[in-house]
């Protein structure tokens, strides 16, 4: 199985900030990488598809970027709403992993 | 509006069986592969496997092989996940989930809000 190894595993921040959460694959897989944002009692939601590609309806400050078998998520002027946690999650080779998760907190 | 509208959750004991359901609403129901994700305190969002509503290939995860099956029937546009013997290991929350594809790369992009299932004796 890949292992996806994301981090910080939580991290504080404050409303305007400018944050980044990154995922280390084990193995190279191009921009077979997806984020997902979860809040609690909720199903995770599809932020972030190939890496790059910003789901419909998401916010333009979420971006994703990609080098080598690291891809970044970075929050750019954070909001309220924003406060949860982020999963990576790859489709590079079955079976399909996740990251641990990064929760955001205040 | 594109749905996916999951049975309610279930109490069991260890070695019962267990069938919970995820009805599709909105789309075509043969055109988009269905995953089942469990999610845990322990070990967070796991994949357990895929099926095509099309053709209803299945590929599981070999984590879940032999332990888990997947079903659908078309005619309802539901996706099923059946135990025959439920372990106490298998207390999870349980998400239905949409593939979405781009140039061959998966992502879910419909999730259902899940089934809470608890194996206690």
């Amino acid at each position: 199985d890949i292992q996806m190894t994301q981090s910080p595993s939580s991290l504080s921040a404050s409303v305007g900030d400018r944050v980044s959460i990154t995922c280390r694959a084990a193995e190279s897989m191009s921009n077979y990488l997806n984020w997902y944002q979860q809040k609690p009692g909720r199903a995770p939601n599809l932020l972030i598809y190939a890496a790059y590609f910003l789901h419909s309806g998401v916010p333009s400050r979420f971006t994703g970027s990609a080098s080598g078998p690291e891809f970044t998520l970075t929050i750019n002027n954070l909001q309220p709403e924003d406060f949860a946690t982020y999963y990576c999650q790859q489709s590079y080779r079955i079976p399909w992993t996740f990251g641990q998760g990064t929760k955001v907190e205040i | 509006e594109v749905q996916l509208v999951q049975s309610g959750a279930e109490v069991k004991k260890p070695g019962e069986s267990l069938k919970i359901s995820c009805r599709a609403s909105g789309y075509s129901f043969t055109t988009y592969r269905l995953s089942w994700v469990r999610q845990t305190p322990g070990k967070g969002l796991e994949w357990l496997g895929r099926i095509d509503p099309s053709d209803s290939q299945i590929h599981y995860s070999p984590s879940f092989q032999g332990h888990v099956t997947f079903s659908i029937d078309v005619s309802t546009s539901t996706a099923y996940l059946r135990w025959n013997s439920l372990k106490a290991s298998d207390t999870a929350m349980y998400h239905c989930v949409r593939h979405g594809v781009v140039g061959g790369i998966f992502y879910f992009d419909v999730w259902g809000r899940g089934t809470l299932v608890s194996v206690s004796s």
